[in-house]
């Protein structure tokens, strides 16, 4: 039981390159967010879902695009990277056994745009 | 005024210490309550769930909610240089997935035991 898993774990792009970033859940929730983390801002959300075939935009959804592939992958698109978009990010998902908003993490990725 | 207001530090006590950490709020809707731990380069993890007011104990840690005062703490006692982390507050106005559910965060303190 892996939990939440994302890929890659370090990431280093050029303005205007895009990527996506991977995540995966092995607990059967059915919703997922993502989260980005900078110093003194604490933990944002970008998007979530609530649950398969859904998405909604967080707080900070501006430069970024998600897909909700199956149950357990939610993956996030950066389609033109920038250096504002530097951060750790963060993939969580919840809704399984126990509260079901209680949300569990992955590792993080941390993003550097040139 | 933010939803969550949380100190960030940084909090230097020494080994065996009492450390109270606190989170205030202003949305009178959040019922559900939760203390994350997040060592350097991980992710946050779960450390205390509590929902509506009152305390709740789990080994060296009490949360306390005050939803009167839209208060709430994590106390950590006989504080171990392995409880060096950041301590993120999180909390919620509804129980299942959607945006009554998601989660508020504190912007998190930083703690720091000394041997």
């Amino acid at each position: 039981n892996a939990g939440v898993t994302q890929t890659p774990k370090f990431q280093v792009l050029k303005t205007g390159q895009s990527m996506t970033l991977q995540c995966a859940q092995d607990m059967n929730h059915n919703s997922m967010y993502w989260y980005r983390q900078d110093p003194g801002m604490g933990l944002r959300l970008i998007y979530y879902s609530a649950s398969e075939g859904t998405t909604d935009k967080g707080e900070v959804p501006n430069g970024y695009n998600v897909s909700r592939l199956n149950k357990r992958e939610f993956s996030l698109r950066l389609e033109s990277a920038a250096p504002s978009q530097t951060s750790v990010y963060f993939c969580a998902s919840s809704g399984g056994g126990g509260a079901l908003n209680t949300q569990y993490f992955g590792p993080g990725t941390r993003l550097t745009v040139l | 005024q933010k939803e969550v207001e949380q100190d960030p530090g940084p909090l230097s006590v020494p080994e065996g210490a009492i450390v109270s950490l606190n989170c205030t709020y202003s949305n009178s809707a959040f019922q559900y309550f939760m203390w994350y731990r997040q060592y350097s380069r991980k992710g946050p993890e779960l450390l205390m769930y509590t929902y509506s007011s009152g305390n709740k104990e789990d080994g060296r840690f009490t949360a306390q909610v005050d939803k009167s005062s839209k208060y709430i703490s994590l106390f950590i006692r006989d504080s171990q240089p392995s409880d060096s982390a950041t301590y993120l507050c999180a909390m919620s106005a509804g129980y299942y997935g959607g945006s009554q559910g998601n989660l508020i965060f504190g912007k998190g303190t930083k703690l720091s035991v000394k041997p």
